[in-house]
């Protein structure tokens, strides 16, 4: 079963730091970009950060450059997000999510096609 | 960045009724890129359509997507009771990022 599941969330106070980590199974890891999208409960999707197949190239929203950090051990099928001077406003559920290309006729797609049950994250004095 | 708005925020529908939902996006968009999610309460969203109308795997066919350049389209065709649930749309630009659209939630009208 195709599987991502994620770990490490919590309370944490303002200026803190946490380390989210996603255990992914079921598929070839290194062969997928992988991403975070983080969502305030009741509000909508936001994308956070994407780091692609051999972990050589990343990229971060703009709100969160300079304090998160994404990483990837293929070895271990692990993704994670080192989150630095944490900010009320980074409250929110953090997903893990797989990125797939679907390629016909020589035309490539891609979609985050699989995606983790979430970890909370809070931040708060 | 570009800017994604979807419309109506909510669409008040019964069971079978057919259901349009809209996304535009503030710039020209690859239709290889537009891809649709559903979200149910408590639940990760989960991929319905990418390339702007190519289903996912396991999506019924009364789902379906439409649209190029700025304007994109998901239409449910006869709403089953699990559809009722929030849609958001979702693409992928040039500068490497990728935007949500701020979603349509369908209810039980």
């Amino acid at each position: 079963e195709v599987q991502l599941v994620e770990s490490g969330g919590g309370l944490v106070q303002p200026g803190g730091s946490l380390r989210l980590s996603c255990a992914a199974s079921g598929f070839t890891f290194s062969g997928h970009w992988m991403h975070w999208v983080r969502q305030v409960p009741g509000k909508g999707l936001v994308w956070v950060s994407k780091i692609e197949s051999d972990g050589s190239i990343t990229t971060y929203a703009d709100s969160v450059k300079g304090r998160f950090t994404i990483s990837r051990d293929n070895a271990k099928n692990t993704l994670c997000l080192q989150m630095n001077s944490l900010r009320a406003e980074d409250t929110a559920v953090y997903y893990c999510v797989r990125d797939s290309q679907y390629c016909y006729g020589g035309v490539c797609s891609s979609a985050f096609d699989v995606w983790g049950q979430g970890t909370m994250v809070t931040v708060s004095s | 960045e570009i800017v994604l708005t979807q419309s109506p925020g909510t669409l008040s529908l019964s069971p079978g009724e057919r259901a349009t939902l809209s996304c535009r996006a503030s710039q020209s968009v690859s239709s290889n890129y537009l891809t649709w999610y559903q979200q149910k309460p408590g639940q990760a969203p989960r991929l319905l359509i990418y390339g702007a109308s190519s289903r996912a795997t396991g999506i019924p066919d009364r789902f379906s997507g439409t649209g190029s350049g700025t304007d994109f389209s998901l239409t449910i065709s006869r709403l089953e009771p699990e559809d009722f649930a929030v849609y958001y749309c979702q693409q992928y630009g040039s500068s490497s990022s990728w935007t949500f659209g701020q979603g349509t939630k369908v209810e039980v009208k």
